[in-house]
């Protein structure tokens, strides 16, 4: 098993430019979740999945949109990138709320 | 809202020491989290737990219900367990993050 895959690793973006995050699992985790990892900050929440055609908003929404079309993707889209979404993001995975969190290696995006 | 405060931010510790990562949170939940971050920057669950003890090898997790309290302990630290640690509540569901503390460990 794969787990959690995130691509692509690394990215710049010039502000006004769009992108799509990709993450995929392969453990068929009912759950799926985007976070953002700022410098000095904890893990925060963007959104998450509970099944396929669900979603819902986190913490920092945003900016972002989010599908969940099968059970092993859901896709992060950035419209219109700003600065303030320069940060490292993380996608993962659970079986049901509650349980344990997988996670992706991450993607490391720069806006300039 | 519930909010996780961990303590100390950083630490730094003499490899063989025994190490304590402390974990407070505001309100009552259903599973307490701890996460390892490792210096290249993939991110590991560690334990859940929602009451007593858990141990995994040199890894000790433990929860304090009614005072709201969680540690994470670390016995005969080694230089490999340099990293930043990651508690997390789940009361709804979602996680709730502390800032992480960062050990580092010392030949």
């Amino acid at each position: 098993n794969a787990g959690v895959t995130q691509t692509p690793k690394f990215r710049i973006l010039k502000i006004g430019q769009s992108m799509t995050l990709q993450c995929a699992q392969d453990m068929n985790h009912n759950y799926m979740y985007w976070y953002r990892q700022d410098p000095g900050m904890g893990l925060k929440l963007i959104y998450y999945s509970v099944g396929a055609g669900i979603t819902d908003k986190g913490e920092v929404p945003n900016g972002y949109n989010v599908s969940r079309s099968t059970t092993e993707d859901f896709p992060l889209r950035l419209e219109l990138a700003a600065p303030s979404q320069t940060s490292v993001y993380f996608c993962a995975s659970s079986l049901q709320a509650y349980n344990e969190q997988f996670f992706g290696p991450g993607t490391r995006l720069t806006v300039l | 809202k519930n909010e996780v405060e961990q303590s100390p931010q950083n630490l730094t510790a003499q490899e063989g020491e025994f190490i304590t990562i402390n974990c407070s949170y505001s309100v009552g939940i259903s599973a307490l989290h701890w996460l390892q971050q490792h210096p290249g920057g993939g991110i590991v669950s560690l334990f859940m737990l929602s009451s007593g003890k858990k141990k995994h090898g040199r890894l000790i997790a433990t929860i304090n219900i009614q005072e709201k309290h969680s540690s994470l302990h670390i016995t005969a630290s080694h230089p490999r367990d340099s990293a930043v640690y990651i508690c997390a509540e789940g009361s709804q569901g979602n996680l709730i993050f502390g800032k992480g503390t960062k050990l580092s460990v010392k030949p």
